[in-house]
């Protein structure tokens, strides 16, 4: 079966340090690959996407993503967190096969602390 | 202008009872969704409609009714409220059902089923 996974439940990080969110995804056929952000009492919204092309995507907010086709993985990354990114993020797939839907992770809670 | 909003945001309600929330966005998307997002975050995919037709309806017990009057409406009524229905509900829309496109999330409806 499709899946995503988000290895890291938490990650705590201090303001103005490096982050990496990790997200694997299993499929044999192609997938376009999302990252959504949702703050704290609101929706989900877009940060960035993979569909084709150059696999060093760059997002809103400072946030970019490499796919590597390879390792199946699709991690998100910030040279610099700010207390505001402090957030729930989630991965989503969805597997160019069959029906037409997005395939969350579990999500990661990304803890910025001054 | 809120793009999607979600009322109400928050429903408590006795377990037996019958509820409803609405959704109504105004992007001029053709496809609305509604998701249930779990006390763990987890969040998955319940029904899509798009131009008012149901195009996905995943294993949702059939106490969930979705309902599209118009394509900038979706509303979700659900009978016989169970404890295990207490959770937070997205409603969201994309500007066509094909899945490269992005998804614009309403800030969620929190049911508590008592």
């Amino acid at each position: 079966a499709q899946s995503v996974t988000q290895l890291d439940s938490q990650v705590p990080v201090f303001e103005e340090a490096p982050v990496e969110l990790r997200c694997n995804y299993s499929s044999s056929v192609s997938v376009y690959l999302f990252w959504y952000v949702q703050y704290p009492n609101q929706g989900l919204q877009l940060l960035l996407k993979y569909l084709s092309g150059s696999t060093l995507v760059k997002g809103i907010n400072g946030f970019e993503a490499e796919f590597n086709k390879s390792q199946t993985s699709f991690h998100l990354r910030k040279p610099s967190v700010h207390i505001s990114d402090t957030a729930e993020y989630f991965c989503a797939v969805n597997i160019l096969l069959g029906t037409d839907k997005l395939i969350f992770g579990t999500g990661t809670r990304l803890q910025v602390f001054p | 202008d809120t793009a999607v909003s979600q009322t109400p945001k928050y429903l408590v309600t006795q377990m037996g009872n019958d509820k409803s929330i609405k959704c109504e966005q105004n992007l001029g998307h053709d496809t609305m969704y509604w998701y249930k997002q779990d006390s763990k975050k987890f969040l998955k995919i319940m029904f899509s409609y798009n131009n008012k037709e149901l195009i996905i309806n995943e294993t949702v017990p059939n106490r969930f009714s979705p309902k599209s009057p118009d394509k900038a409406h979706l509303n979700l009524h659900i009978n016989s409220l169970e404890l295990g229905d207490s959770a937070v509900y997205f409603c969201a829309s994309s500007a066509s059902s094909t899945s490269y496109n992005e998804q614009f999330f309403g800030p969620g409806t929190r049911l508590t089923v008592l």
